[in-house]
């Protein structure tokens, strides 16, 4: 059984468009990360959401918006696609911190292209 | 918010050769810190993890890495690399973001390893 899963793994749309990536976790996680890695490979922190709380935003535009009905759902809805949104997207889980002993457990990525 | 530090962003190695990728750390408070390694196409896997104790921690496939604290130090070691090492490799604090006394630590630049036969 895959530990962390998100749908779909690629996502091509249009400018303007609306789109959701949803991320689930069988890891009994309280902690769930959405990153964005560029063409370049740099891997930022978009969102983190602890027992369905938001915890971290780190200056994303408000066109994204992640949604988490359960803490083992993360999702991720995108308004208004834009080219620079074209990325590769990992949610990610974490057990809960313990002493800071909190590796990162990623799902497969989806690659989202906008054109 | 600072990323952790890795200079080295394109490493190119013959196989049999020994590796060393830098990650270097700024953070006013206690710091662990972790390898990732991400294969072509694939999500990234943790490496190796130093949370106290010993600072030279052992990993899976080889790797080592040492935490030293006086340098704000924490690079990746392998003494004899192989193709299959070719990888992009992460360093990065628990979480992938360390946060707290007005610091924050987020996730390394990323090294790019290619390993030729």
């Amino acid at each position: 059984d895959t530990a962390v899963s998100q749908t779909p793994k690629y996502l091509v749309t249009q400018m303007g468009n609306d789109k959701s990536i949803k991320c689930e976790q069988n890891l009994g996680h309280d902690t769930m990360y959405w990153y964005k890695q560029d063409s370049k490979k740099f891997l930022k922190i978009m969102f983190s959401y602890n027992n369905k709380e938001l915890i971290i935003n780190e200056t994303v535009p408000n066109r994204f918006s992640p949604k988490s009905p359960d803490k083992a759902h993360l999702n991720l809805h995108i308004n208004s696609l834009e080219l620079g949104d074209s990325a590769v997207y990992f949610c990610a889980s974490s057990p809960p911190r313990r002493g800071g002993h909190s590796p990162l457990h990623f799902g497969n990525g989806t690659r989202l292209t906008v054109t | 918010a600072q990323s952790v530090s890795q200079h080295n962003h394109h490493v190119i190695l013959s196989e049999a050769a020994s590796l060393e990728l830098g990650c270097n750390y700024s953070y006013g408070g206690t710091v662990n810190l972790f390898w990732y390694v991400q294969y072509p196409g694939q999500h990234l896997q943790l490496l190796l993890k130093y949370f106290s104790g010993d600072p030279l921690v052992k990993g899976i496939k080889g790797f080592e890495a040492e935490f030293i604290k006086s340098k704000f130090s924490f690079n990746l070691r392998k003494p004899s690399v192989q193709w299959s090492d070719t990888a992009e490799y992460f360093c990065a604090p628990p979480g992938g973001i360390l946060t707290g006394g007005g610091n924050k630590l987020t996730f390394g630049t990323g090294t790019q390893l290619k390993v030729e036969l």
